[in-house]
């Protein structure tokens, strides 16, 4: 079946740099992809909707300048984390489909600022 | 606003036990509902899914039924195996978002 491959699974910086997770969907394209954010003990949280070919879609409360999303091919779309502080520490999880019955999710990046 | 309030986990228990997971929400009309299940290392995946109320969703021994009354969608087995370990998310569908709850990890033993 279709899969959607998130890399790194952990990432551990320090604090005021920049960290890259990519998300991939390796036998469908996908011109719309989801970022997702968990706070330990809280609800995986909407961030922001990738648009192939164009600017993403964020969330009210969700820093578009400090979370970048670029959606350059029909297979992949990058989240930078910008300048990451240790309040950035969570865990981000993409998404790519058609419809809720037809979303794949990837494993998640466990993200760790120092 | 639209919400999903799962129980705090994690539920542990042993093999062949009676398995449940509850979830309420709360949201305006009548959205759809779901349980996706993420096993160690893999990403989420739809268990199943209910789309108007009183509708049972089921799947790989799993059932939901979708409570209006009761604003609720709690997950249920008979009889879990240890292969059943995972975290389980609720969710609900609204216009083109999902919202998830905080997810359940459900830690089974021989």
């Amino acid at each position: 079946g279709a899969v959607v491959s998130q890399h790194p699974s952990w990432v551990i910086c320090k604090s005021g740099t920049s960290v890259k997770i990519e998300c991939r969907s390796l036998d469908f394209q996908a011109t719309t992809m989801f970022w997702y954010r968990q706070f330990p003990k809280q609800s995986l949280m909407l961030m922001a909707t990738s648009n192939e070919g164009s600017k993403a879609t964020y969330e009210q409360g969700v820093e578009k300048d400090k979370f970048l999303i670029n959606h350059a091919s029909l297979t992949l779309s990058t989240l930078t984390v910008t300048s990451a502080h240790p309040e950035d520490s969570s865990f981000y999880i993409c998404s790519a489909g058609r419809g809720f019955e037809k979303l794949f999710f990837g494993s998640g990046t466990q993200l760790s600022v120092l | 606003g639209n919400s999903v309030t799962q129980m705090e986990g994690p539920v542990t228990l042993s093999e062949e036990a009676f398995l449940t997971i509850n979830c309420t929400y709360t949201a305006t009309g009548y959205p759809s509902l779901f349980w996706y299940v993420q096993y160690p290392g893999e990403g989420l995946q739809l268990l199943l899914k209910a789309t108007k109320a009183d509708d049972k969703g089921s799947n790989k021994g799993f059932e939901a039924t979708y409570r209006k009354e009761t604003t609720s969608f709690h997950l249920e087995k008979g009889s879990v195996q240890v292969s059943d370990s995972a975290v389980y998310f609720c969710a609900l569908s609204k216009t083109d978002k999902l919202i998830f709850g905080t997810g359940t990890r459900l830690q089974v033993f021989p």
